[in-house]
């Protein structure tokens, strides 16, 4: 199957730390990607990762285990800006298509 | 600073009308483009896949005669809706891929009155 699952929505507070979860489903997976996008914008690329572990960009971590088909977001001192919907993507290179989460919208409370 | 940027941000056409929305890849050469349409609160739907130099591969349910796609170079591609509707209304976004991270314009708010 090709289900990707995340939370439909987190609520943090501003400077604490929060983990998106992503689980998928996926046969000829060959990559995730996370994006961030803000209402009325287009996404933005986050991270992606290939293999196993964790890759960490400043405030942003993702996380990978292809045998679990699992991936999680890490987003560390929360800011108000960071209020969004961050999308778990994967890339599909069998067919080169993107197979979308259905995202999570975050809320950053002061 | 954006590596895919498309063009126009904002576009409002009389119904029954054409409009051309480009894509370009800034710093790299994109061998895949993708077209996409996100109406509000909802998922990004991809309407098509194109490949530089051939025809584009269109998703199930998306009319290739009204949404036009070229991809004449490796740095260019674009979406032209055709006789458009105002259920055609919507928000367009384009991205693309050479190998590695797929980034995606700025997208497109079309407006069909």
């Amino acid at each position: 199957g090709q289900n990707i699952d995340q939370p439909t929505e987190m609520t943090a507070t501003e400077g604490a730390i929060v983990q998106i979860n992503c689980t998928y489903q996926t046969s000829g997976f060959n990559g995730l990607f996370w994006y961030q996008q803000h209402a009325g914008e287009a996404p933005t690329f986050l991270s992606y990762n290939v293999l196993d572990g964790l890759e960490e960009k400043g405030r942003f971590s993702s996380f990978l285990s292809r045998s679990k088909g699992y991936s999680y977001l890490l987003l560390k001192e929360l800011q108000m800006k960071d209020s969004a919907s961050y999308l778990c993507v994967n890339w599909m290179d069998s067919s080169y298509k993107l197979i979308f989460g259905s995202g999570t919208r975050l809320l950053v409370r002061p | 600073g954006a590596v895919v940027s498309q063009h126009p941000s904002w576009v409002i056409c009389k119904s029954g009308t054409s409009v051309k929305i480009e894509c370009r890849s800034l710093d790299f050469q994109a061998t895949t483009m993708f077209w996409y349409r996100q109406f509000p609160k909802q998922s990004l739907m991809l309407m098509a896949t194109s490949n530089e130099g051939s025809k584009a591969t269109y998703e199930q349910g998306v009319e290739k005669d009204k949404f036009l796609i070229n991809h004449a170079s490796l740095t260019l591609s674009t979406l032209t809706v055709t006789s458009a509707h105002p259920e055609d209304s919507s928000f367009y976004i384009c991205s693309a891929r050479s190998s590695g991270p797929i980034y995606f314009g700025e997208g497109s708010w079309l407006t069909v009155v």
